[in-house]
Order: structure tokens, then C-alpha cells, then sequence
């Protein structure tokens, strides 16, 4: 059964705090992304990487920075927690092709006191 | 104005009961489109995927529909269940020249379904 893992599934977190999301999938897949979910909007795209220590800049990176060391690992990092970051966070992991199956971790819900 | 626009908002409709959510979108060209089911507090389940040249596909009661001139697309649920209550995200993927997928997101359809 495939697995995309996200480290925490409710975090809670002060104004200004950094504050590290973790995301792990069993896969082996390239390519992994991290969106934000809010109430009335569909999922939003802020980072991805399709490689290694590769990394793009999706929709809405401001505020927002990433790490990729490992091939199954994908860090979402708030370099300065703000309110208007909370949100519910989804990992994804996709293989490589334009037609493969995307797979969605449980998600993060993050609120910012 | 978004480019994937999902109706309606939201849905209730009595178990046993069939159902049609509709997408429209603007996404061209595009590549594949996919339909989603969330439950609440969860991430996405992946329910289909149809390329651009696919009419329908169905998975099991859902059955999802194609039309690329209209650029629309709609998810058929047939018997409804109670564990059916979820959101249903439809997503565009572009053609784009990467080989990755990017990933455009309706807002959602809010389906309940009563006893």
C-alpha cells in the first residue's frame, strides 16, 4: 500500500515561531509538493521538487521556503509563522509522466496564535 | 476568475439516491483530468484520471464523464452511500513541456448524504 506520511496531523504554533512540516513517501517517487488548503479555495501550490536537493517555486511561495536531502523527503519550513499561515498543509508525491497518479498525504492543519 | 469551476457548492441528497457534480474549466491544452474525494480533515483520494482523448471512466459507482469541446466534465454518483459524504475535487493537469504534473484544483463540491 503506497504511503505519503505528513509528520503531524494538527500543530498549533506562535507568531513568529519557525516551524518545520516533514512529508515522507514509500514510493520512490521524483517528484513532491506542498499546498495549502483553505476553506472556499482549491488546493494552492507553493513548492515542488522533482529531484534532490531541486526545488521550484509554486503559486504562492512567499513565506515559505523547502528542503529536499532525500529522495522520500520533503520539508515545508515557515521561516516566521504568521496567522494568515494557518491552514491545512497536503503533501503529494507523484512519479515521473504527466499522467501518473498523485498521491496526497493525511495533512497538516496548522493554526497560528 | 478560476480556472477550474466546480458546481454546486454544496449537495444533499438522501442515501440510495444518484448524483451529478459538473466541472467546467478553461485549462488548455490539457493533458489529463482527474476527480478527487477528500473526507473531512483528510488529503485527497484519487477516484479517476481520464486523458484528453478518454469520454469516461469509471471506478466502481463513479463514473466520470468528458467532453473536451465543452470543456466540461462531471462526476456520477450511482446509489449513494453515507460514506460517500466528502468533498469531490476536480483537477486539471496542463500540457505543459516538464515531465512533471502540474496540478490545478477546483474549489470542491460539499456532498452530504442523509439516512
Amino acid at each position: 500500500d503506497v504511503k505519503v506520511t505528513q509528520s503531524s496531523r494538527y500543530l498549533v504554533k506562535r507568531t513568529g515561531e519557525k516551524v518545520f512540516l516533514e512529508c515522507v513517501q514509500d514510493m520512490d517517487h521524483e517528484n513532491m509538493f506542498w499546498y495549502r488548503q483553505d476553506p472556499g479555495l482549491g488546493l494552492r501550490l507553493i513548492y515542488f521538487s522533482y529531484d534532490v536537493k531541486m526545488k521550484e517555486k509554486g503559486d504562492i511561495p512567499e513565506g515559505y521556503s523547502v528542503s529536499r536531502e532525500k529522495k522520500e523527503r520533503f520539508s515545508l519550513i515557515l521561516e516566521s509563522a504568521s496567522t494568515n499561515q494557518t491552514s491545512m498543509y497536503l503533501c503529494a508525491s507523484t512519479q515521473g509522466g504527466r499522467n501518473t497518479e498523485a498521491f496526497f498525504g493525511q495533512g497538516t492543519r496548522l493554526t497560528v496564535v | 476568475k478560476n480556472q477550474v469551476e466546480q458546481s454546486p457548492q454544496s449537495l444533499i441528497i438522501l442515501e440510495g439516491k444518484n448524483c451529478t457534480l459538473q466541472c467546467n474549466y478553461t485549462v488548455s491544452p490539457f493533458s489529463n483530468l482527474r476527480w478527487y474525494k477528500q473526507d473531512t480533515g483528510r488529503g485527497p483520494v484519487s477516484l479517476t484520471i481520464m486523458t484528453f482523448s478518454e469520454n469516461t471512466k469509471s471506478n466502481g459507482r463513479y463514473t466520470a464523464t468528458l467532453d473536451a469541446d465543452t470543456k466540461q466534465s462531471s462526476l456520477h454518483i450511482t446509489a449513494s452511500q453515507l460514506s460517500d459524504s466528502a468533498s469531490y475535487i476536480c483537477v486539471v493537469s496542463p500540457m505543459t513541456s516538464g515531465g512533471y504534473n502540474k496540478l490545478i484544483f477546483g474549489a470542491g463540491t460539499r456532498l452530504a448524504v442523509h439516512p
